[in-house]
């Protein structure tokens, strides 16, 4: 079947840190990934994306390669701010069908 | 242009009421998608609607739960009656295209059912 799995949070980071948040995904077929952010109170925003391996989404300081080697979609950051705290979820749809597999979400808290 | 929106913000009801959410997509957005968030898990999907037609709706996790789309536009979500394991974020998202196109979300509904 087709599954998100990301790190545990939360995460608490000083700011100016370097941020790593790892997904991994299981994919039928050739899937598309996406990393989606939550700001409190606010809906769920696209944060970058990569249709096909090797491809580096990057959006707002945040990077993400597609591996297909390794199922992986890994979130960086070299220096993260207050702002940055939010809720982040990986995310995967294979095309052929039309939903996103979510993984649970990785809440990260920067501090001054 | 205006974003996914969707009404109400929070909602907390008891057990066995009724509780209908609604769902505006990005004008011109053919495809839209139901999700949910139960208990700090994975966002799941419930359905997916194009224009007015349930095209997959494999998700739902029950009878109790109707979505409609009359008129290809606005969407609703209806819970009938409402148990305590309903309670979580409804999310509503919008594509123009299917397949790998990105889904736009909506800020979700909280729901708490007592």
């Amino acid at each position: 079947g087709n599954s998100v799995t990301q790190m545990e949070g939360p995460v608490t980071l000083s700011e100016e840190a370097f941020l790593t948040i790892n997904c991994t995904y299981t994919a039928t077929g050739y899937p598309s990934l996406f990393w989606y952010v939550q700001y409190p109170g606010e809906g769920l925003q696209l944060l970058l994306k990569a249709t096909k391996a090797d491809d580096k989404g990057s959006n707002k300081g945040f990077e993400a390669t597609y591996r297909k080697e390794t199922t992986s979609f890994h979130l960086e950051k070299g220096s993260v701010q207050v702002s940055d705290s939010a809720v982040y979820f990986c995310a995967l749809t294979r095309g052929t069908g039309n939903q996103f597999y979510f993984g649970t979400g990785t809440s990260l808290t920067v501090i001054p | 242009e205006a974003g996914v929106t969707q009404f109400p913000s929070h909602s907390v009801i008891e057990k066995g009421q009724t509780v209908t959410l609604r769902c505006d997509p990005i004008s011109g957005h053919d495809n839209l998608y139901w999700y949910r968030r139960v208990m700090g898990k994975e966002i799941k999907f419930l359905l997916h609607f194009v224009k007015e037609s349930k095209q997959d709706e494999s998700g739902m996790p029950n009878n109790r739960f109707l979505a409609e789309r009359t008129g290809g536009t606005y969407s609703t979500l209806k819970v009938q009656p409402a148990e305590l394991e309903d309670s979580g974020v409804y999310f509503c998202a919008s594509s123009q295209r299917v397949g790998r196109e990105t889904q736009y979300f909506g800020p979700g509904t909280r729901l708490l059912v007592l």
